[in-house]
């Protein structure tokens, strides 16, 4: 069945280091994968997507790498900000609906 | 307006109460989608709209629940008997392309409290 797995579930780096986290999708056939960043209160937002016939889309601090072979996509956050704190959702399109992963809370200390 | 719109953004009700929950999309998207959050979870699929009709509604729960969307723009989502179980935020979002290769925009939400 559908089913996205991400971890890890919870995340905490000091402010500038980097920060990785990796979605596992199930349906070989999706190619189209979304991250969105959500803050406390607000709704979810795109921050960066990736198709399947590229590996790596950069913007600016923000990059997701994609591993079709293990089914594997990943959301690189570099030189973290105390505003890149939030909850990082990734998503896989199933057939006529989206499938979310259970997010990732990304706490950056200063 | 710019995006999408949810009201109300607070709704209270008592157990076994009816409750409707308003979606405005962006202007001519014709995919719709509603998402039920709850804390520490993400978007839970409930139904997606293409145009007036329900191209997929397996994620509603049960019965209680049902969606519509008359004339292809605004949608409203209906709960019948509300339970406790169904407190949560009902997020809506719209989507330009006809497919599910492209950026969903997501209201604010409607956050439900069932007493």
């Amino acid at each position: 069945g559908e089913n996205v797995e991400q971890h890890p579930s919870t995340l905490s780096v000091q402010e500038g280091d980097s920060a990785v986290i990796k979605c596992t999708y199930s349906d070989s056939a999706s190619n189209y994968f979304p991250w969105y960043k959500q803050e406390l209160g607000k709704r979810p937002q795109l921050i960066i997507d990736i198709r399947s016939n590229v590996g790596e889309k950069k913007d600016q601090r923000i990059a997701v790498t994609l591993n079709k072979t293990a089914k594997h996509f990943s959301l690189h956050i570099t030189e973290t900000q105390p505003e890149d704190s939030a909850v990082y959702f990734c998503a896989e399109p199933g057939t006529y609906k989206y499938i979310f992963g259970t997010g990732t809370r990304l706490k950056v200390l200063a | 307006g710019a995006g999408v719109s949810q009201t109300p953004s607070n709704k209270v009700t008592e157990k076994g109460k009816y409750v409707e929950l308003r979606c405005d999309p962006i202007s001519g998207h014709t995919a719709l989608y509603w998402y039920r959050q709850s804390l520490g979870q993400g978007p839970e699929f409930l139904i997606y709209f293409q145009g007036t009709g329900a191209a997929d509604d397996s994620g509603l729960p049960n019965d209680r629940f049902f969606a519509v969307r008359p004339e292809g723009s605004v949608s409203t989502l209906k709960i019948q008997r509300t339970e406790r179980g169904d407190s949560a935020v009902y997020l809506c979002a719209s989507s330009l392309s006809d497919s599910l290769r492209g950026e969903q925009f997501f209201g604010p939400g409607t956050r439900l409290t069932v007493l």
